[in-house]
């Protein structure tokens, strides 16, 4: 049973435009959410994260939406560039001690120049 | 440069050999994790050590053994590799395990159990 599902395996996106990537989870008590990016060869690198108190957090042209009735959350990438073209992974841990991350799958984004 | 080392970098081996894939890390993180990428699978948890002289059982543990007698090194052992266990490893770090500190990666071991 996937808690983290990110149901779109690929994305293609015209470079400038934006891309949007999506998440859904199923466990209510995920309260904590985080977005990794992948390059071929090279381990998940930690790209943007957001608390369930927020709905929103910007850092750059990187934003994260959290919506917890809808229990989904996006990343935004806005103006996408050629090397954002990598596997983002959505990752989600509920509070508490000794609580463990989730991974989506993951999507690959490629963005054409 | 500051962050975590595997070694390997990749590896075949015969079904049936002992495997130890090495991690270290200098960042004097208290948590380290194991996990493994399969395609289509995403990241799945191994192990885990919260610190150093404990350690814990991830998702997907059976086959693996991992210890950690100090902070910096937390190597994960294949007993006796199955073709199952083709994979790519992964190695990461936390400073303390809780919910709002990122694991940070290292760049991976690409296993292939023949």
């Amino acid at each position: 049973d996937q808690q983290v599902k990110q149901n779109s395996p690929s994305l293609s996106v015209q470079e400038g435009r934006i891309s949007i990537l999506n998440c859904d989870y199923t466990n209510s008590m995920f309260d904590y959410f985080l977005w990794y990016k992948k390059y071929p060869a090279e381990g998940p690198t930690f790209l943007i994260s957001i608390s369930s108190i927020k709905d929103k957090n910007e850092d750059g042209r990187f934003t994260v939406f959290l919506n917890k009735s809808a229990k989904h959350l996006s990343l935004h990438i806005v103006p996408s560039q050629p090397g954002d073209s990598a596997v983002y992974f959505c990752a989600a841990r509920p509070s508490g001690a000794n609580s463990k991350l989730t991974f989506g799958k993951g999507i690959t984004l490629s963005v054409r120049p | 440069i500051a962050g975590i080392t595997q070694a390997p970098t990749s590896q075949i081996l015969a079904a049936g050999r002992r495997m130890t894939l090495r991690c270290t890390q200098d960042m004097r993180h208290n948590a380290m994790y194991w996990y493994r990428q399969d395609l289509g699978l995403g990241l799945r948890l191994i192990h885990y050590s919260n610190t150093a002289g404990t350690t814990g059982k991830g998702e997907v543990p059976d086959g693996y053994s991992v210890s950690r007698a100090n902070t910096d090194d937390f190597p994960l052992t294949l007993a006796s590799a199955v073709p199952s266990q083709t994979s790519v490893y992964f190695c990461a770090s936390s400073p303390e395990d809780s919910s709002n500190q990122p694991q940070h990666f290292g760049d991976g071991t690409r296993l292939s159990i023949l």
